[in-house]
């Protein structure tokens, strides 16, 4: 069974950092695209980063709303991924989802086919 | 960036309904659009990929169409299981893009 558990929420405070985890299991991790994707309450999904295999140098994307603050990272030989936060603001609470990356054949993009359940993040003093 | 402009915000069917909501994205994206169901608390859940494709295990009365700028997704028999709120995704061009949402209500 294909399984996502993300770690690593909590609350911080603004100009803190923080750094989440993402464990998989029943896949090869290595041969994926590995998505963050973050949902404010109440809001709508709003994707924060990639990261991509081996094979492409495990080239990273960001959303401007991170990029020079978020950092994705893997170790493929712990089946894990990561999101290093730095100076959070308030903007930043959110349920952030680990997502797997899937190519349906050579010729097509990435898609988010699988989710974690997410793990929350606030912001506040 | 892409907009992807989803329509409507809300909506209110019976069961046995059928229900389709749109998704515009503000420039041509190919067929790289994705379809996730969420329900309240819970992660979105993958339910169509390149436009038109059947993430597997999902029931065939999903189905999704369009090309280019303008995509929808159609529920052919609209059941108590389908309420929540459904999201399109582009992911043609960086950074990937979601539509604001539509939330199903069941009459």
């Amino acid at each position: 069974e294909v399984q996502l558990v993300e770690s690593g929420g909590g609350l911080v405070q603004p100009g803190g950092s923080l750094r989440l985890s993402c464990v998989v299991s029943g896949f090869t991790f290595s041969d994926h695209y590995m998505d963050w994707v973050r949902q404010a309450p109440g809001k709508g999904l709003e994707w924060v980063g990639r990261t991509k295999h081996r094979a492409e140098n495990y080239a990273t994307e960001y959303a401007a709303s991170v990029k020079g603050r978020f950092t994705v990272s893997r170790d493929d030989l712990k089946n894990s991924l990561y999101l290093q936060m730095n100076s959070l603001n308030s903007g930043d609470t959110a349920v952030y989802y680990c997502t797997r990356g899937f190519q349906p054949d050579p010729r097509q993009h990435f898609y988010m086919d699988v989710w974690g359940k997410g793990t929350t993040v606030i912001v506040s003093s | 960036d892409i907009q992807m402009t989803q329509s409507p915000s809300s909506l209110s069917a019976s069961v046995g309904d059928r229900v389709t909501i749109t998704c515009r994205a503000s420039q041509g994206i190919k067929n790289y659009l994705a379809w996730f169901q969420q329900k309240p608390g819970k992660a979105p859940k993958s339910l169509i990929y390149a436009t038109s494709s059947l993430q597997s295990g999902v029931p065939s009365k999903f189905s999704g169409s369009g090309s280019g700028t303008d995509f929808t997704l159609t529920i052919s028999s609209l059941q108590p299981e389908d309420s929540g709120t459904y999201y399109c995704q582009q992911y043609n061009i960086y950074p990937l893009t979601f539509g604001g949402g539509t939330k199903v209500e069941i009459k």
